[in-house]
Order: C-alpha cells, then sequence, then structure tokens
C-alpha cells in the first residue's frame, strides 16, 4: 500500500466551479500536510500546508485535514483556467526531514 | 537571483551508458534531493543529503548514484542506465527543518530522459 494515495484524474470542470481534491495516507506519524501544484514542464510549487485536523484558508484555496480518518483535501472556490495544472499533496515527516508525494491529480478549467 | 539549475534538460541515450545530471544552487542550502517522476506515481525520492559528504537513500534508489563535494553541487549519476529508468527528474534544495520545505525550497526545471 502507497503511504500517500491521490485519484489520478483528469478532473475537468468549467470555469467557476469548485475543485476538490483528495488525498488519504496511511502512517499516523505524518505530521504536515502540504499541496503543491505543477504546472506542465515546470516543477512543483508550494501552495498552502497546515499540521492540524481542520480548515486552512488561502485566498480561492483551503485545506481541509481530518486526522481521525487519514484524510486531506484541497479546495478551489471560483476556479479560473489558469488553475488548470496537476495537484500534488505531500505529508511532511520532521523526523529525517522526509517529504512523501502522492500520485498527483490533473485538473483542467474549461473557460 | 535564486534557483536551482540542471543540466541537460532534455537527454535521449541508450541502455548501459553512463551519465550524469547536473544539479546546482546558489542559495547555499544544506538539503539537496532527486526526485523522479512518473505518470500516476508522483514524486517520488531517489537520494537526498543534508550536508556536504552526507548523503542517503531515498525510496528508489536503484539504479543511481550521488554524491556531494560541495554544498552547491548534487550530481545524479546513472552508471548504466536502463528505459525503466525513463522519467523526469527534479532536483530540489531548501535549508533543514520544516521551514526550509515550506518557506524557501526550491524545484529544478526538470531533467526529461529517455533511455532506449
Amino acid at each position: 500500500q502507497k503511504e500517500v494515495e491521490q485519484d489520478p484524474g483528469p478532473l475537468s470542470v468549467p470555469e467557476g466551479a469548485i475543485v476538490s481534491l483528495n488525498c488519504t495516507y496511511s502512517n499516523s506519524a505524518f505530521q504536515y500536510f502540504m499541496w503543491y501544484r505543477q504546472y506542465s514542464r515546470k516543477g512543483p510549487e508550494l501552495l498552502m500546508y497546515t499540521y492540524s485536523s481542520g480548515n486552512k484558508e488561502d485566498g480561492r484555496f483551503t485545506a481541509q485535514v481530518d486526522k481521525s480518518s487519514k484524510y486531506i483535501s484541497l479546495f478551489i472556490r471560483d476556479s479560473q483556467p489558469s488553475d488548470s495544472a496537476t495537484y500534488l499533496c505531500a505529508i511532511f515527516k520532521a523526523a529525517g526531514n522526509k517529504l512523501t508525494f502522492g500520485g498527483g491529480t490533473r485538473v483542467l478549467v474549461k473557460p | 537571483e535564486a534557483q536551482v539549475t540542471q543540466n541537460p534538460r532534455y537527454l535521449i541515450t541508450v541502455t548501459g551508458k553512463k551519465l550524469t545530471v547536473t544539479c546546482s544552487q546558489n542559495m547555499n542550502h544544506e538539503y539537496m534531493s532527486w526526485y523522479r517522476q512518473d505518470p500516476g506515481l508522483g514524486l517520488r525520492q531517489i537520494y537526498y543529503s543534508m550536508n556536504v559528504e552526507v548523503t542517503d537513500k531515498g525510496d528508489v534508489p536503484e539504479g543511481y548514484k550521488v554524491s556531494r563535494k560541495e554544498k552547491r553541487n548534487f550530481p545524479l549519476i546513472l552508471e548504466s542506465p536502463s528505459p525503466n529508468q525513463t522519467s523526469l527528474y527534479f532536483c530540489a534544495s531548501n535549508p533543514l527543518g520544516l521551514a526550509g520545505f515550506t518557506d524557501t525550497q526550491y524545484f529544478g526545471p526538470g531533467t526529461r530522459l529517455t533511455v532506449l
């Protein structure tokens, strides 16, 4: 079983819709939960991170963590064509500076 | 400008021909790592280094070598490449600790390797 599972998509939505992305993880020792965005032919860039159960908002982005279910989500409100990218969840364990990525979900926002 | 550079950006080679992909950072970061990215598998860590002369295996180290003789450079060596090493490779650098990963992590532009 992979440590972090993510639906590969693709996920196609109309402009303005809410994009909902999810990951599950298996190791309770994971401490910090991150979301990256990766445009085609580019390296990933960190969007946001959180460490506790609950929601964290940053503009149109909301990260949600449910540690009891080992489930993390990213919501993108009022999606724009410029949000079209691959989104990767990742989990960081401070001991050993270990960052483990999910497989990524490709998102396409259609004008 | 703070950056991580990788060379070459694209490489097509044949099975068994040794190759090196270079990675260099200009930010004096302690931590450097190599990832490969394959469809549906996300980024998987190959090797990482926490400082000069300190390297360790990641999740998929088989078939790869690294060295860290200087802080700024972290080359990835494929002694005898095979077709299953065809992939997109990323180098990354950051300071140690959570803040290093959240605030100041830089990825290189990627190297697309094809092994025939």
